[in-house]
């Protein structure tokens, strides 16, 4: 069974541009979670999709955002890149609804220049 | 604001020991509780969710619940080098689905 999978694995962009970073779940699995890991801190919850639609927010700024296709895999969109956005970025799925915890991809390393 | 605490480390234990980690948690209406170990440069990867008070045991770890004081352990018997990792505690409340994480405690295993 293919895990969780993340691309790219490496991201480098320049502050103000976009990045877009992509996720594809667990065959079965219908929520797809984003989560972000900078240096030093612990892991931010950002997203949530489920069935296609934005079910949660983290503190975020708008312009992270994304969406969930109708195959269940995601995108992460973030505008206007900060040098601090520079992070781990990583994806999990669960089955909906199912508290038994997350299977993460492998992350996509963001690095901003 | 739900907060999950854990001590940064790192944990230096010997080979063949018993490493605890530990964990405190705010909100008092946490359900579910996750262990995971990440490697350095990878994702995490979970080890054991635990949900009522008391022990769970799966091999060589050995998740522990105390609801009323509000920790979560990890026990990791016979420690091998090759658990040299950082352990995130992860707590969640019945029906939000999104667990809230700590740090992550860094334990390392020496020969």
């Amino acid at each position: 069974e293919a895990g969780v999978t993340q691309s790219p694995t490496h991201l480098i962009k320049t502050r103000g541009q976009q990045a877009t970073l992509r996720c594809s779940p667990i065959s079965g699995h219908t929520s797809v979670y984003w989560y972000q890991q900078a240096l030093g801190l612990g892991l931010q919850f950002l997203l949530w999709y489920d069935e296609g639609e934005e079910r949660n927010r983290g503190n975020f700024p708008p312009r992270f955002s994304g969406r969930q296709f109708p195959n269940y895999s995601s995108e992460l969109n973030v505008n206007a890149l900060e040098l601090e956005d520079s992070a781990l970025y990583l994806c999990a799925s669960s089955l909906r609804a199912v508290d038994y915890g997350y299977t993460f991809g492998s992350g996509t390393r963001l690095t901003v220049v | 604001q739900k907060e999950v605490e854990q001590n940064s480390g790192p944990l230096s234990v010997p080979e063949g020991a018993i490493a605890s980690l530990n964990c405190t948690y705010s909100d008092r209406g946490s359900q579910s509780f996750f262990w995971y170990r990440q490697y350095s440069g990878k994702s995490p990867e979970l080890i054991m969710f635990i949900y009522s008070n008391g022990d769970k045991e799966d091999g060589r770890f050995t998740a522990q619940l105390n609801k009323a004081s509000q920790y979560v352990s990890l026990l990791i018997r016979d420690s091998q080098p090759s658990d040299s990792a950082t352990y995130l505690c992860a707590v969640s409340s019945g029906g939000s689905y999104i667990p809230t994480f700590g740090r992550g405690t860094s334990l390392i295993v020496h020969p």
